[in-house]
């Protein structure tokens, strides 16, 4: 199973992108990167996701680097209520997600 | 869109006793999901369900859970007989399934046994 790396933690100013990044050296070539964020007390919640390609939409853009090997999750405009921890998972089966420890990012003011 | 649906919000319950926890998926949704969140352990997955059916209940801790989805409308996880170490957050999530489709978690279940 392909497994992912992600720093415990980061900080990012107000207003400023956030870059996450995620290693997944061992990803098949079949396989996805999701990323999930998980705000305190409440549910994960979906992000994004991708294959090969660079994909964006209304809350992140995600950059795979050509060998698939890592990713980045950017959020362009960081604001406090993104605040989270957010996962990056690579999907092990067609229909089952397995959660890592994930990044835990501060939003500073 | 109601989204996922669980109850109830808050269990406190004594050890020894049931605790049924409840969860209504998404419309059209074709797998449903049970996760545990604790400090220690993180996010865990309890089993899923795939059409109603059972795919994979290796994430079960111990013959004490057991879960059911009896329609594509309603899933229960319930604990008997329940043990402190059981409390945590109980989360259920659901899919369309397939490649390319993310998960739309409820609000989670709090559970606590004292």
């Amino acid at each position: 199973d392909a497994k992912t790396t992600q720093p415990p933690s980061m900080d990012c100013a107000e207003g400023r992108a956030a870059n996450l990044p995620c290693n997944h050296s061992t990803i098949s070539g079949n396989e996805y990167v999701y990323w999930y964020r998980q705000i305190h007390s409440q549910g994960p919640q979906y992000i994004i996701h991708g294959l090969k390609n660079n994909e964006t939409n209304e809350m992140a853009s995600l950059i795979i680097t050509e060998d698939r090997k890592s990713s980045t999750l950017i959020l362009p405009h960081a604001t406090l209520r993104d605040t989270a921890v957010y996962y990056c998972i690579v999907r092990v089966d067609r229909d089952k997600i397995i959660f890592g420890k994930g990044t835990r990012l501060h939003i500073l003011p | 869109d109601a989204g996922v649906i669980q109850s109830p919000r808050h269990e406190v319950t004594e050890m020894g006793q049931e605790v049924t926890l409840r969860c209504k998926p998404i419309s059209g949704h074709n797998s449903l999901f049970w996760y545990r969140q604790t400090m220690m352990r993180g996010l865990e997955l309890l089993i899923y369900f795939n059409n109603n059916v059972p795919i994979d209940d290796s994430g079960m801790p111990e013959d004490r859970f057991s879960a059911k989805m009896p329609n594509a409308s309603f899933s229960t996880l319930k604990i008997q007989p329940s043990e402190p170490r059981d409390s945590a957050v109980y989360f259920c999530a659901s899919s369309l399934g397939g490649e390319g489709r993310g998960y739309t978690f409820g609000s989670g279940t709090r559970l606590t046994v004292v």
